[in-house]
């Protein structure tokens, strides 16, 4: 069964450009969460959908920060523009559904460094 | 004071040990918990969910204590292959708000 994924795997790209980062949830999986992780945040929730409708969006950083998911299969995060302190890791993940008590699928992430 | 913490690491341990790590948790309406594996430079991996009664999953034990708001991990006769980051997980209720613990690194050596 194919997981989540994400593209890119690797992002490097200077500051004041505009960053897409891709994520395809699990077949079947209503819930879809996008995460940053860095070494001095560690792995922080930024902004979770359920069937395609934001829910929470208290964790994304600032306006540059936008996240859609126009359909069941698919979702961006977008940074507009970008800054060097976005530089982390940015991870993907989804579940069957919004109750509380199902884990996680996490995507590959994408490695974002921004110069 | 952070909602999830977890021992600081990093645990260094000969193969065959028997390690244990802590995580508490702040929110007394969590209402479910999970421990994850990260390996280096990898996504965050579910290893167990934690159950009020306990369990247990081969060498690996988790545990939860509601009343002192602490969650446990032991994993006995380590492997090498279980070097790794082991991140304490809570969800709460009313929205699904996770929150994920800054993790504990261990090493387990030959």
């Amino acid at each position: 069964d194919a997981g989540v994924i994400q593209s890119p795997r690797h992002e490097v790209t200077e500051m004041g450009q505009e960053v897409t980062l891709r994520c395809k949830p699990i077949s079947g999986h209503n819930s879809l969460f996008w995460y940053r992780q860095t070494m001095m945040r560690g792995l922080e929730l930024l902004i979770y959908f359920n069937n395609n409708v934001p829910i929470d969006d208290s964790g994304m950083p600032e306006d540059r920060f936008s996240a859609k998911m126009p359909n069941a299969s698919f979702s961006t995060l977008k940074i507009q523009p970008s800054e060097p302190r976005d530089s982390a890791v940015y991870f993907c993940a989804s579940t069957p559904g919004i109750s509380s008590n199902q884990p996680q699928h996490f995507g590959d992430g994408t490695r974002l460094s921004i110069l | 004071r952070k909602e999830v913490e977890q021992d600081p690491g990093p645990f260094n341990v000969p193969e065959g040990a028997t390690v244990a790590f802590n995580c508490t948790y702040s929110n007394s309406a969590s209402q479910s918990f999970f421990w994850y594996r990260q390996d280096c430079r990898k996504e965050p991996k579910l290893l167990m969910s934690v159950y009020s009664s306990g369990n247990e999953d081969g060498r690996f034990t988790a545990q939860l204590n509601r009343a002192s708001q602490y969650i446990s991990l032991l994993i006995r006769d380590s492997k090498l292959s279980d070097s790794a980051t082991y991140l304490c997980v809570v969800n709460r209720g009313g929205g699904f708000k996770t929150i994920f613990g800054a993790g504990t690194r261990l090493f387990v050596k030959a």
